[in-house]
């Protein structure tokens, strides 16, 4: 069992849409990061949380400690967020990431 | 602007061939990583260096060797040894705790081994 699990794999969503991506991990963490992979490759971090919830336009992430669990949402999709989400936790002693595999996210007009 | 510099975005390499990825940081970070990234799967760690002169191994370190001179440069270098050296490679830094955790990436080589 991979130690950060992301659903879906696959999301499809018509502009407009309000979207959820999820990420559990099972690990102890000091740091939950979502970043954002475009089809060039280059990954841009968007969020990095460690309690709460955090907003950033349309985007807010939230974790719940105690669960080991956290969302991703996006709040009026639009076609430009068409990308892979992927979800990173760093470990507490250690300054790695360990990733989840991503989900691929396309927004149609 | 600070960042993390890789280069070059694209490369092409005959079988046999060692080749050198480049990444290059001006965030003054201490910590520099190398990951890699393969089509249905998360990001795996090569190497990384926490201080200038000092790197440990990640999860799948054969077939790989970095070096760590400077603090700004932690360059690869992808060697005969590995076996399935086509992949996607990311550089990335941070401050390590406790001085913070935030993480920063570079736009990626693109390796095909011919």
């Amino acid at each position: 069992k991979n130690e950060v699990e992301q659903s879906p794999q696959n999301l499809t969503a018509q502009e407009g849409e309000f979207i959820t991506i999820n990420c559990s991990y099972s690990v102890g963490i000091s740091a939950l990061h979502w970043l954002q992979q475009h089809p060039g490759g280059g990954i841009v971090s968007l969020f990095m949380l460690s309690s709460g919830k955090k907003k950033h336009g349309r985007l807010i992430a939230t974790i719940n400690i105690q669960e080991k669990h956290s969302s991703l949402h996006i709040t009026a999709s639009h076609p430009r967020d068409s990308a892979v989400y992927i979800c990173a936790v760093r470990r507490g002693s250690q300054g790695n990431l360990i990733f989840g595999k991503g989900t691929k996210l396309s927004v149609k007009p | 602007d600070g960042g993390i510099t890789q280069s070059p975005k694209y490369l092409f390499r005959k079988e046999g061939q060692n080749v050198t990825l480049s990444c290059e940081q001006n965030l003054n970070h201490d910590a520099m990583y190398w990951y890699r990234q393969d089509p249905g799967q998360g990001l795996r760690l090569i190497y990384y260096s926490q201080i200038v002169n000092d790197f440990q191994k990640g999860d799948i370190a054969e077939g790989y060797s970095v070096s760590r001179e400077k603090k700004e440069s932690f360059p690869l270098t992808v060697t005969s040894a590995q076996k399935n050296p086509t992949a996607f490679y990311l550089c990335a830094s941070s401050i390590d705790p406790p001085h913070g955790t935030e993480a920063f990436f570079g736009q990626g080589t693109r390796l095909t081994v011919v």
